[in-house]
């Protein structure tokens, strides 16, 4: 049990529609990282962020956006939905303590899917 | 960010020792090195770090070479429940996260 949590945790919606994704973190933790996994694939990285700023960026289009809220809970937002988007999204909470590489911790995902 | 290159699968029964081998030639020097596990339809679960030499915990070993351009992840006396794909990361402070394709573990009765 990892203390981070995603909701929901299935969805299925139509192409074109737009989607919000939401993540409540570990407590005491100050980051926040989207993942998308297609089936039989790694974990692909959309974005970061860190104190309620975006902290870096994965290859994906602007109509993926995210925000982080003061409590450090975070949503994921895509427009214009594709099939293609049709994955599992994973959401991971860690703590940057300006020393070594932080640790993950990761929820049980958000399941989507674009009809 | 290193590339790291990990073998696609890889079959075990129970009861052994599994040693999963991750290349990583371009680490940088403040680069630490990370292994996740994960199940089917739920996240990656941290398994181990290390920076340099050995690092042991409860669940798992991590050998990294003096030149550091590879790591082996060692898990001992393997069990059905060990059967997972495990990640390895290699990065630093502020480094994105990006995980690879993985190794499919698949354990054997």
């Amino acid at each position: 049990e990892t203390g981070v949590t995603q909701s929901p945790t299935h969805l299925i919606k139509t192409r074109g529609q737009q989607v919000t994704l939401r993540c409540s973190s570990q407590s005491g933790h100050n980051t926040v990282s989207w993942y998308q996994q297609a089936l039989g694939q790694g974990p692909q990285f959309i974005f970061q962020y860190y104190r309620e700023e975006e902290n870096g960026r994965g290859n994906f289009p602007p109509r993926f956006s995210g925000l982080q809220f003061p409590n450090y809970s975070s949503e994921l937002n895509v427009n214009a939905l594709e099939l293609d988007d049709s994955a599992l999204y994973l959401c991971a909470s860690s703590l940057k303590t300006g020393t070594g590489q932080e640790k993950l911790f990761f929820g049980s995902g958000t399941q989507l899917s674009v009809l | 960010l290193a590339k790291t290159t990990q073998p696609i699968s890889m079959d075990s029964y129970e009861g052994q020792e599994v040693n999963i081998t991750c290349s990583h030639n371009n680490i940088a020097t403040n680069d630490y090195i990370t292994w996740y596990q994960q199940f089917p339809s739920q996240g990656p679960r941290f398994i181990i770090q290390g920076y340099k030499t050995k690092v042991t915990n409860e669940v798992a070993s991590l050998f990294i070479p003096a030149d550091r351009k590879s790591s082996t992840l060692s898990l001992p006396r393997v069990s059905l429940s060990d059967t997972a794909v495990y990640y390895c990361l290699v990065g630093g402070i502020n480094n994105d996260m990006r995980f690879g394709a993985g190794t499919r573990l698949t354990v054997k009765p």
